[in-house]
């Protein structure tokens, strides 16, 4: 357990389909993150957000849609997805500016038929 | 752009042995290098951060060391065991393109098996 919950586990959509993943943080934390890890590729850094704040945008598409209400919760909101887009979504916290540990969540396997 | 290399790709080794894995960055501007360990299917579990000021951290069986300067750090790992087999990822904390935010940059992984 570390501290960073993420929901669905599991999800398959279709394309046309409008689904959201959850991330929760219990660590107080004031940075929250989405990465994507697809296969054989490293993970990739999508959005940053610093005390509810967006503070990084890596050039994500229009159809993946962040939505952070409180430094505590980390929603992406997902519609019109690609089959390509199948992967796996991370959350991830960290204190900024501390220069301390980022904790993970156990990501959504996210699957787009 | 932030750059980092593991190597290798991939390892098997027999139980109780030490080894090394390797990671290399571009950029050697970093706050901080953190490593994970990732098993099939889960999250990233952090198993050692290595501030930009140090030189190695240690944890248990676990070793990381650190030359910034060079832009490598090496995992060594300890007389191995079968429940070390996972994906061992290396990522290094600088600050983004757009300078606004810092951002883990992972690299590939390297992926451990272990056999009993």
């Amino acid at each position: 357990e570390t501290g960073v919950t993420q929901t669905p586990r599991h999800l398959v959509m279709g394309m046309t389909n409008k689904k959201s993943l959850k991330c929760e943080q219990h660590l107080g934390h004031n940075a929250m993150y989405w990465y994507k890890q697809s296969a054989k590729k490293p993970l990739e850094l999508m959005f940053v957000y610093n005390f509810k704040e967006q503070t990084e945008n890596n050039s994500v598409p229009s159809r993946f849609s962040p939505e952070c209400p409180n430094s505590s919760h980390l929603f992406l909101h997902l519609h019109t997805l690609q089959p390509e887009d199948s992967a796996l979504y991370l959350c991830a916290s960290s204190q900024e500016a501390s220069n301390t540990e980022a904790f993970f969540g156990q990501g959504t396997r996210l699957t787009v038929v | 752009k932030q750059e980092v290399t593991q190597i290798p790709a991939a390892l098997s080794v027999p139980e109780g042995e030490n080894l090394v894995l390797n990671c290399s960055f571009t950029d050697s501007a970093i706050y901080n290098l953190q490593w994970f360990r990732q098993d099939p299917g889960k999250g990233l579990t952090s198993l050692l951060l290595i501030q930009s000021s140090q030189r190695e951290q240690t944890s248990g069986r676990l070793n990381a060391s650190l030359d910034k300067s060079s832009g490598r750090s090496t995992l060594y790992i300890a007389a191995s065991q079968p429940g070390d087999s996972a994906t061992y990822l290396c990522a290094v904390s600088s600050l983004s393109s757009s300078g606004s935010a810092r951002q883990l940059t992972f690299g590939s992984g390297t992926q451990l098996t272990v056999l009993p």
